[in-house]
């Protein structure tokens, strides 16, 4: 089966502070991993993706994941925080299969950051 | 490219009309997903589409939900008869199947009111 858990609905941090938005994922295949960011009343967008490859991922705006097997993790991290990362953030997998992929949202994490 | 485009931006209908949501992917895309979002039930996957053909829409609510995609320019999703608990924002995607990841590129959505 595949599932995304997102473990903070929210999490508030200070202006200038660390960030660390936490997913498990669980699937039957060798999924793809991605972070997506949604603005307030508007789509979402790409943060960064994991394909196999290495397993440190850089994204835009200064976020990073570390994809760990072993803990069937992919957390989101930024060493400082801006006022404009303050979004909902979506842990996605996507398992290839015969026919497609099947990509499933988690259920998100909003970011506060506070001035 | 303009992106993936979706019509209408906003809908407001009442109970029991049909409502009809459009989705132009982007050219050269061979996948096409259909998501409804809510605050209970955040991203949900409603029916995924591969070179035109339904691959899975077991997250298609009931049957009074369809969707067809005639060509690899344009796909629908259809409510007949609408009802106060479909109100949701519907976003399309679309992405190009490959053996590595599957990125999706979002469209704006159509926020749908039914009163």
């Amino acid at each position: 089966a595949q599932s995304v858990t997102q473990l903070d609905s929210h999490v508030s941090v200070s202006e200038g502070t660390p960030v660390l938005l936490r997913c498990n994922y669980s699937s039957s295949y060798s999924p793809s991993l991605f972070w997506y960011v949604q603005h307030p009343n508007k789509g979402l967008q790409l943060l960064l993706k994991y394909t196999s490859a290495a397993t440190l991922v850089k994204g835009i705006n200064g976020f990073e994941a570390e994809f760990k097997k072993s803990e069937t993790s992919f957390h989101l991290t930024k060493p400082s925080a801006h006022m404009s990362d303050a979004a909902e953030y979506f842990c996605v997998v996507s398992d290839k299969r015969t026919g497609g992929f099947k990509t499933i949202f988690g259920a998100g994490t909003r970011l506060f950051v506070k001035a | 490219d303009a992106g993936v485009i979706q019509s209408p931006r906003h809908e407001v209908t009442e109970m029991g009309q049909e409502v009809t949501l459009r989705c132009k992917p982007i050219s050269g895309h061979n996948s096409l997903f259909w998501y409804r979002q809510t605050m209970m039930r955040g991203l949900e996957l409603l029916i995924y589409f591969n070179n035109n053909v339904p691959i899975d829409d077991s997250g298609m609510p009931e049957d009074r939900f369809s969707a067809k995609m005639p060509n690899a320019s344009f796909s629908t999703l259809k409510i007949q008869p609408s009802e106060p608990r479909d109100s949701a924002v519907y976003f399309c995607a679309s992405s190009l199947r490959d053996v590595g990841a599957n990125v999706l590129t979002f469209g704006a959505g159509s926020r749908l009111t039914v009163l």
